[in-house]
């Protein structure tokens, strides 16, 4: 069975604070794995990772996957109360393009 | 904004009762998901397309079917609905192939289910 880990399930920080968001997993024919940002709604796309070792990243925002320990790092620097949001990971495993998903990290950001 | 619509976006039914939840999309993507999340469980895959009339099973398919008649529209059906079915239902479409595998989600269709 895919598995598809994130840690911390919940984490509580300070504006200005750095954050790191985990995300391990166990799944059978890797191909990818991504990161998206859910506020009230809908999740929206972050990063898509494919290769070890090479960070992607986008204003504060940053992620590197290390496909030999089976992880990935999300990271946010400075973070602002704007960044309050669940972070879910998700990996895109075998043929048609199906993703499985962690159950997020719910990032909460005090003035 | 990718062009997907979901509908209706809040219902309340009663256990028993059939349901079917419309996803349409106007980006002519090939690939198309629906998803369920609960809390405590993160968003769960329940059926997808890969094209017109070519669908398949997620990891939580019991109790739905899909049908996708044409590229716009992907319909998910709940022949009878129960109480563990109450939950947010998010349609997805993706351009796997073109330079990325990122999914566009629509807003979630909150089902109630007494």
């Amino acid at each position: 069975e895919d598995k598809v880990v994130q840690s911390p399930l919940s984490l509580v920080v300070h504006e200005g604070d750095t954050v790191t968001l985990n995300c391990s997993y166990e799944v059978t024919n890797f191909r990818s794995l991504l990161w998206y940002k859910q506020e009230k709604k809908a999740p929206t796309f972050l990063f898509m990772l494919t290769s070890s070792g090479i960070e992607k990243k986008s204003g504060r925002l940053s992620s590197i996957l290390d496909k030999k320990e089976l992880f990935s790092i999300l990271n946010i620097t400075a973070t602002q109360t704007g960044d309050s949001a669940i972070y879910l990971c998700a990996v895109e495993v075998g043929s048609n393009y199906k993703l499985t998903f962690g159950k997020g990290t719910l990032l909460t950001v005090n003035p | 904004d990718a062009g997907i619509t979901q509908s209706p976006r809040h219902k309340v039914t009663e256990t028993g009762t059939p349901v079917t939840l419309r996803c349409h999309q106007t980006e002519n993507h090939r690939y198309m998901y629906w998803y369920r999340q609960d809390p405590g469980h993160g968003l769960r895959l329940i059926h997808y397309s890969y094209g017109v009339k070519d669908t398949d099973k997620g990891e939580v398919s019991d109790g739905y079917s899909v049908s996708r008649s044409k590229t716009e529209d992907f319909l998910l059906t709940l022949e009878s609905a129960t109480s563990s079915q109450t939950s947010v239902y998010f349609c997805a479409i993706s351009a796997w192939g073109e330079n990325t595998g990122e999914l566009f989600f629509g807003e979630g269709s909150r089902l109630t289910v007494l």
